[in-house]
């Protein structure tokens, strides 16, 4: 069974720029969460949906920071405009059935911003 | 408020050797904990979990954690330690709904030839 897929692995780009990151979770998952992880502050999480909907993004840092997901499978993290200290590792997990508290974690997006 | 305590940013342990992973919870409802592992440029992956049945739980890859109420504590135990169990270790607490999961900073292990 495919994983959480990711895209792309890896993002450099200039502050000021938009940066979109990309996540198709587990087929039949019902949860989808977006983390972000640096070495200060580890592991964040910055919004969880469920069933398509946003149920929690007290986690997002600021307004430049936004989330989609249009469908069960599929998510976007925006980030416009991007900064700096924005650079970190973005990760996508999802679960899903009831009860299921499992996470399954994407790969990961490495994000340098210039 | 749920939080998580990984003691020890990184442990080193000689192959062969006894792994010991130390994490405390502190949580105001039953919790649910979790190990997860990390490979380099991965993702995190599920070890194991509690969920309120047994107190001693066994995982993948031949670790287990202890679930100690009176100490709050969810400590991660393997007999043997292998080159390949070089990671780094996330303690991690959730809800029992399971979607505002708390992870610890988490421990670098390194094992030794």
């Amino acid at each position: 069974d495919a994983g959480v897929i990711q895209s792309p692995r890896h993002e450099v780009t200039e502050m000021g720029q938009e940066v979109t990151l990309r996540c198709k979770p587990i087929s039949g998952h019902n949860s989808l969460f977006w983390y972000r992880q640096t070495m200060m502050r580890g592991l964040e999480l910055l919004i969880y949906f469920n069933n398509n909907v946003p149920i929690d993004d007290s986690g997002m840092p600021e307004d430049r920071f936004s989330a989609k997901m249009p469908n069960a499978s599929f998510s976007t993290l925006k980030i416009q405009p991007s900064e700096p200290r924005d650079s970190a590792v973005y990760f996508c997990a999802s679960s899903g059935g009831q009860g299921a508290v499992d996470k399954h974690f994407g790969d990961g997006t490495r994000l340098s911003i210039l | 408020a749920q939080s998580v305590t990984q003691l020890g940013s990184h442990v080193s342990v000689s192959e062969g050797a006894l792994v010991l992973l130390r994490c405390n919870y502190s949580s105001s409802v039953p919790p649910y904990l979790f190990w997860y592992v990390q490979y380099p440029n991965q993702g995190l992956q599920l070890l194991l979990k509690y969920t309120s049945a047994a107190t001693l739980v066994k995982g993948i890859n031949g670790f287990e954690a202890e679930f100690k109420k009176s100490e709050t504590s969810f400590h991660l135990t393997k007999p043997s330690a292998h080159m390949s169990d070089a990671a780094e270790y996330f303690c991690a607490v959730s809800d029992t709904g399971g979607f505002k999961t708390i992870f610890g900073a988490g421990t670098r292990l390194f094992v030794k030839a």
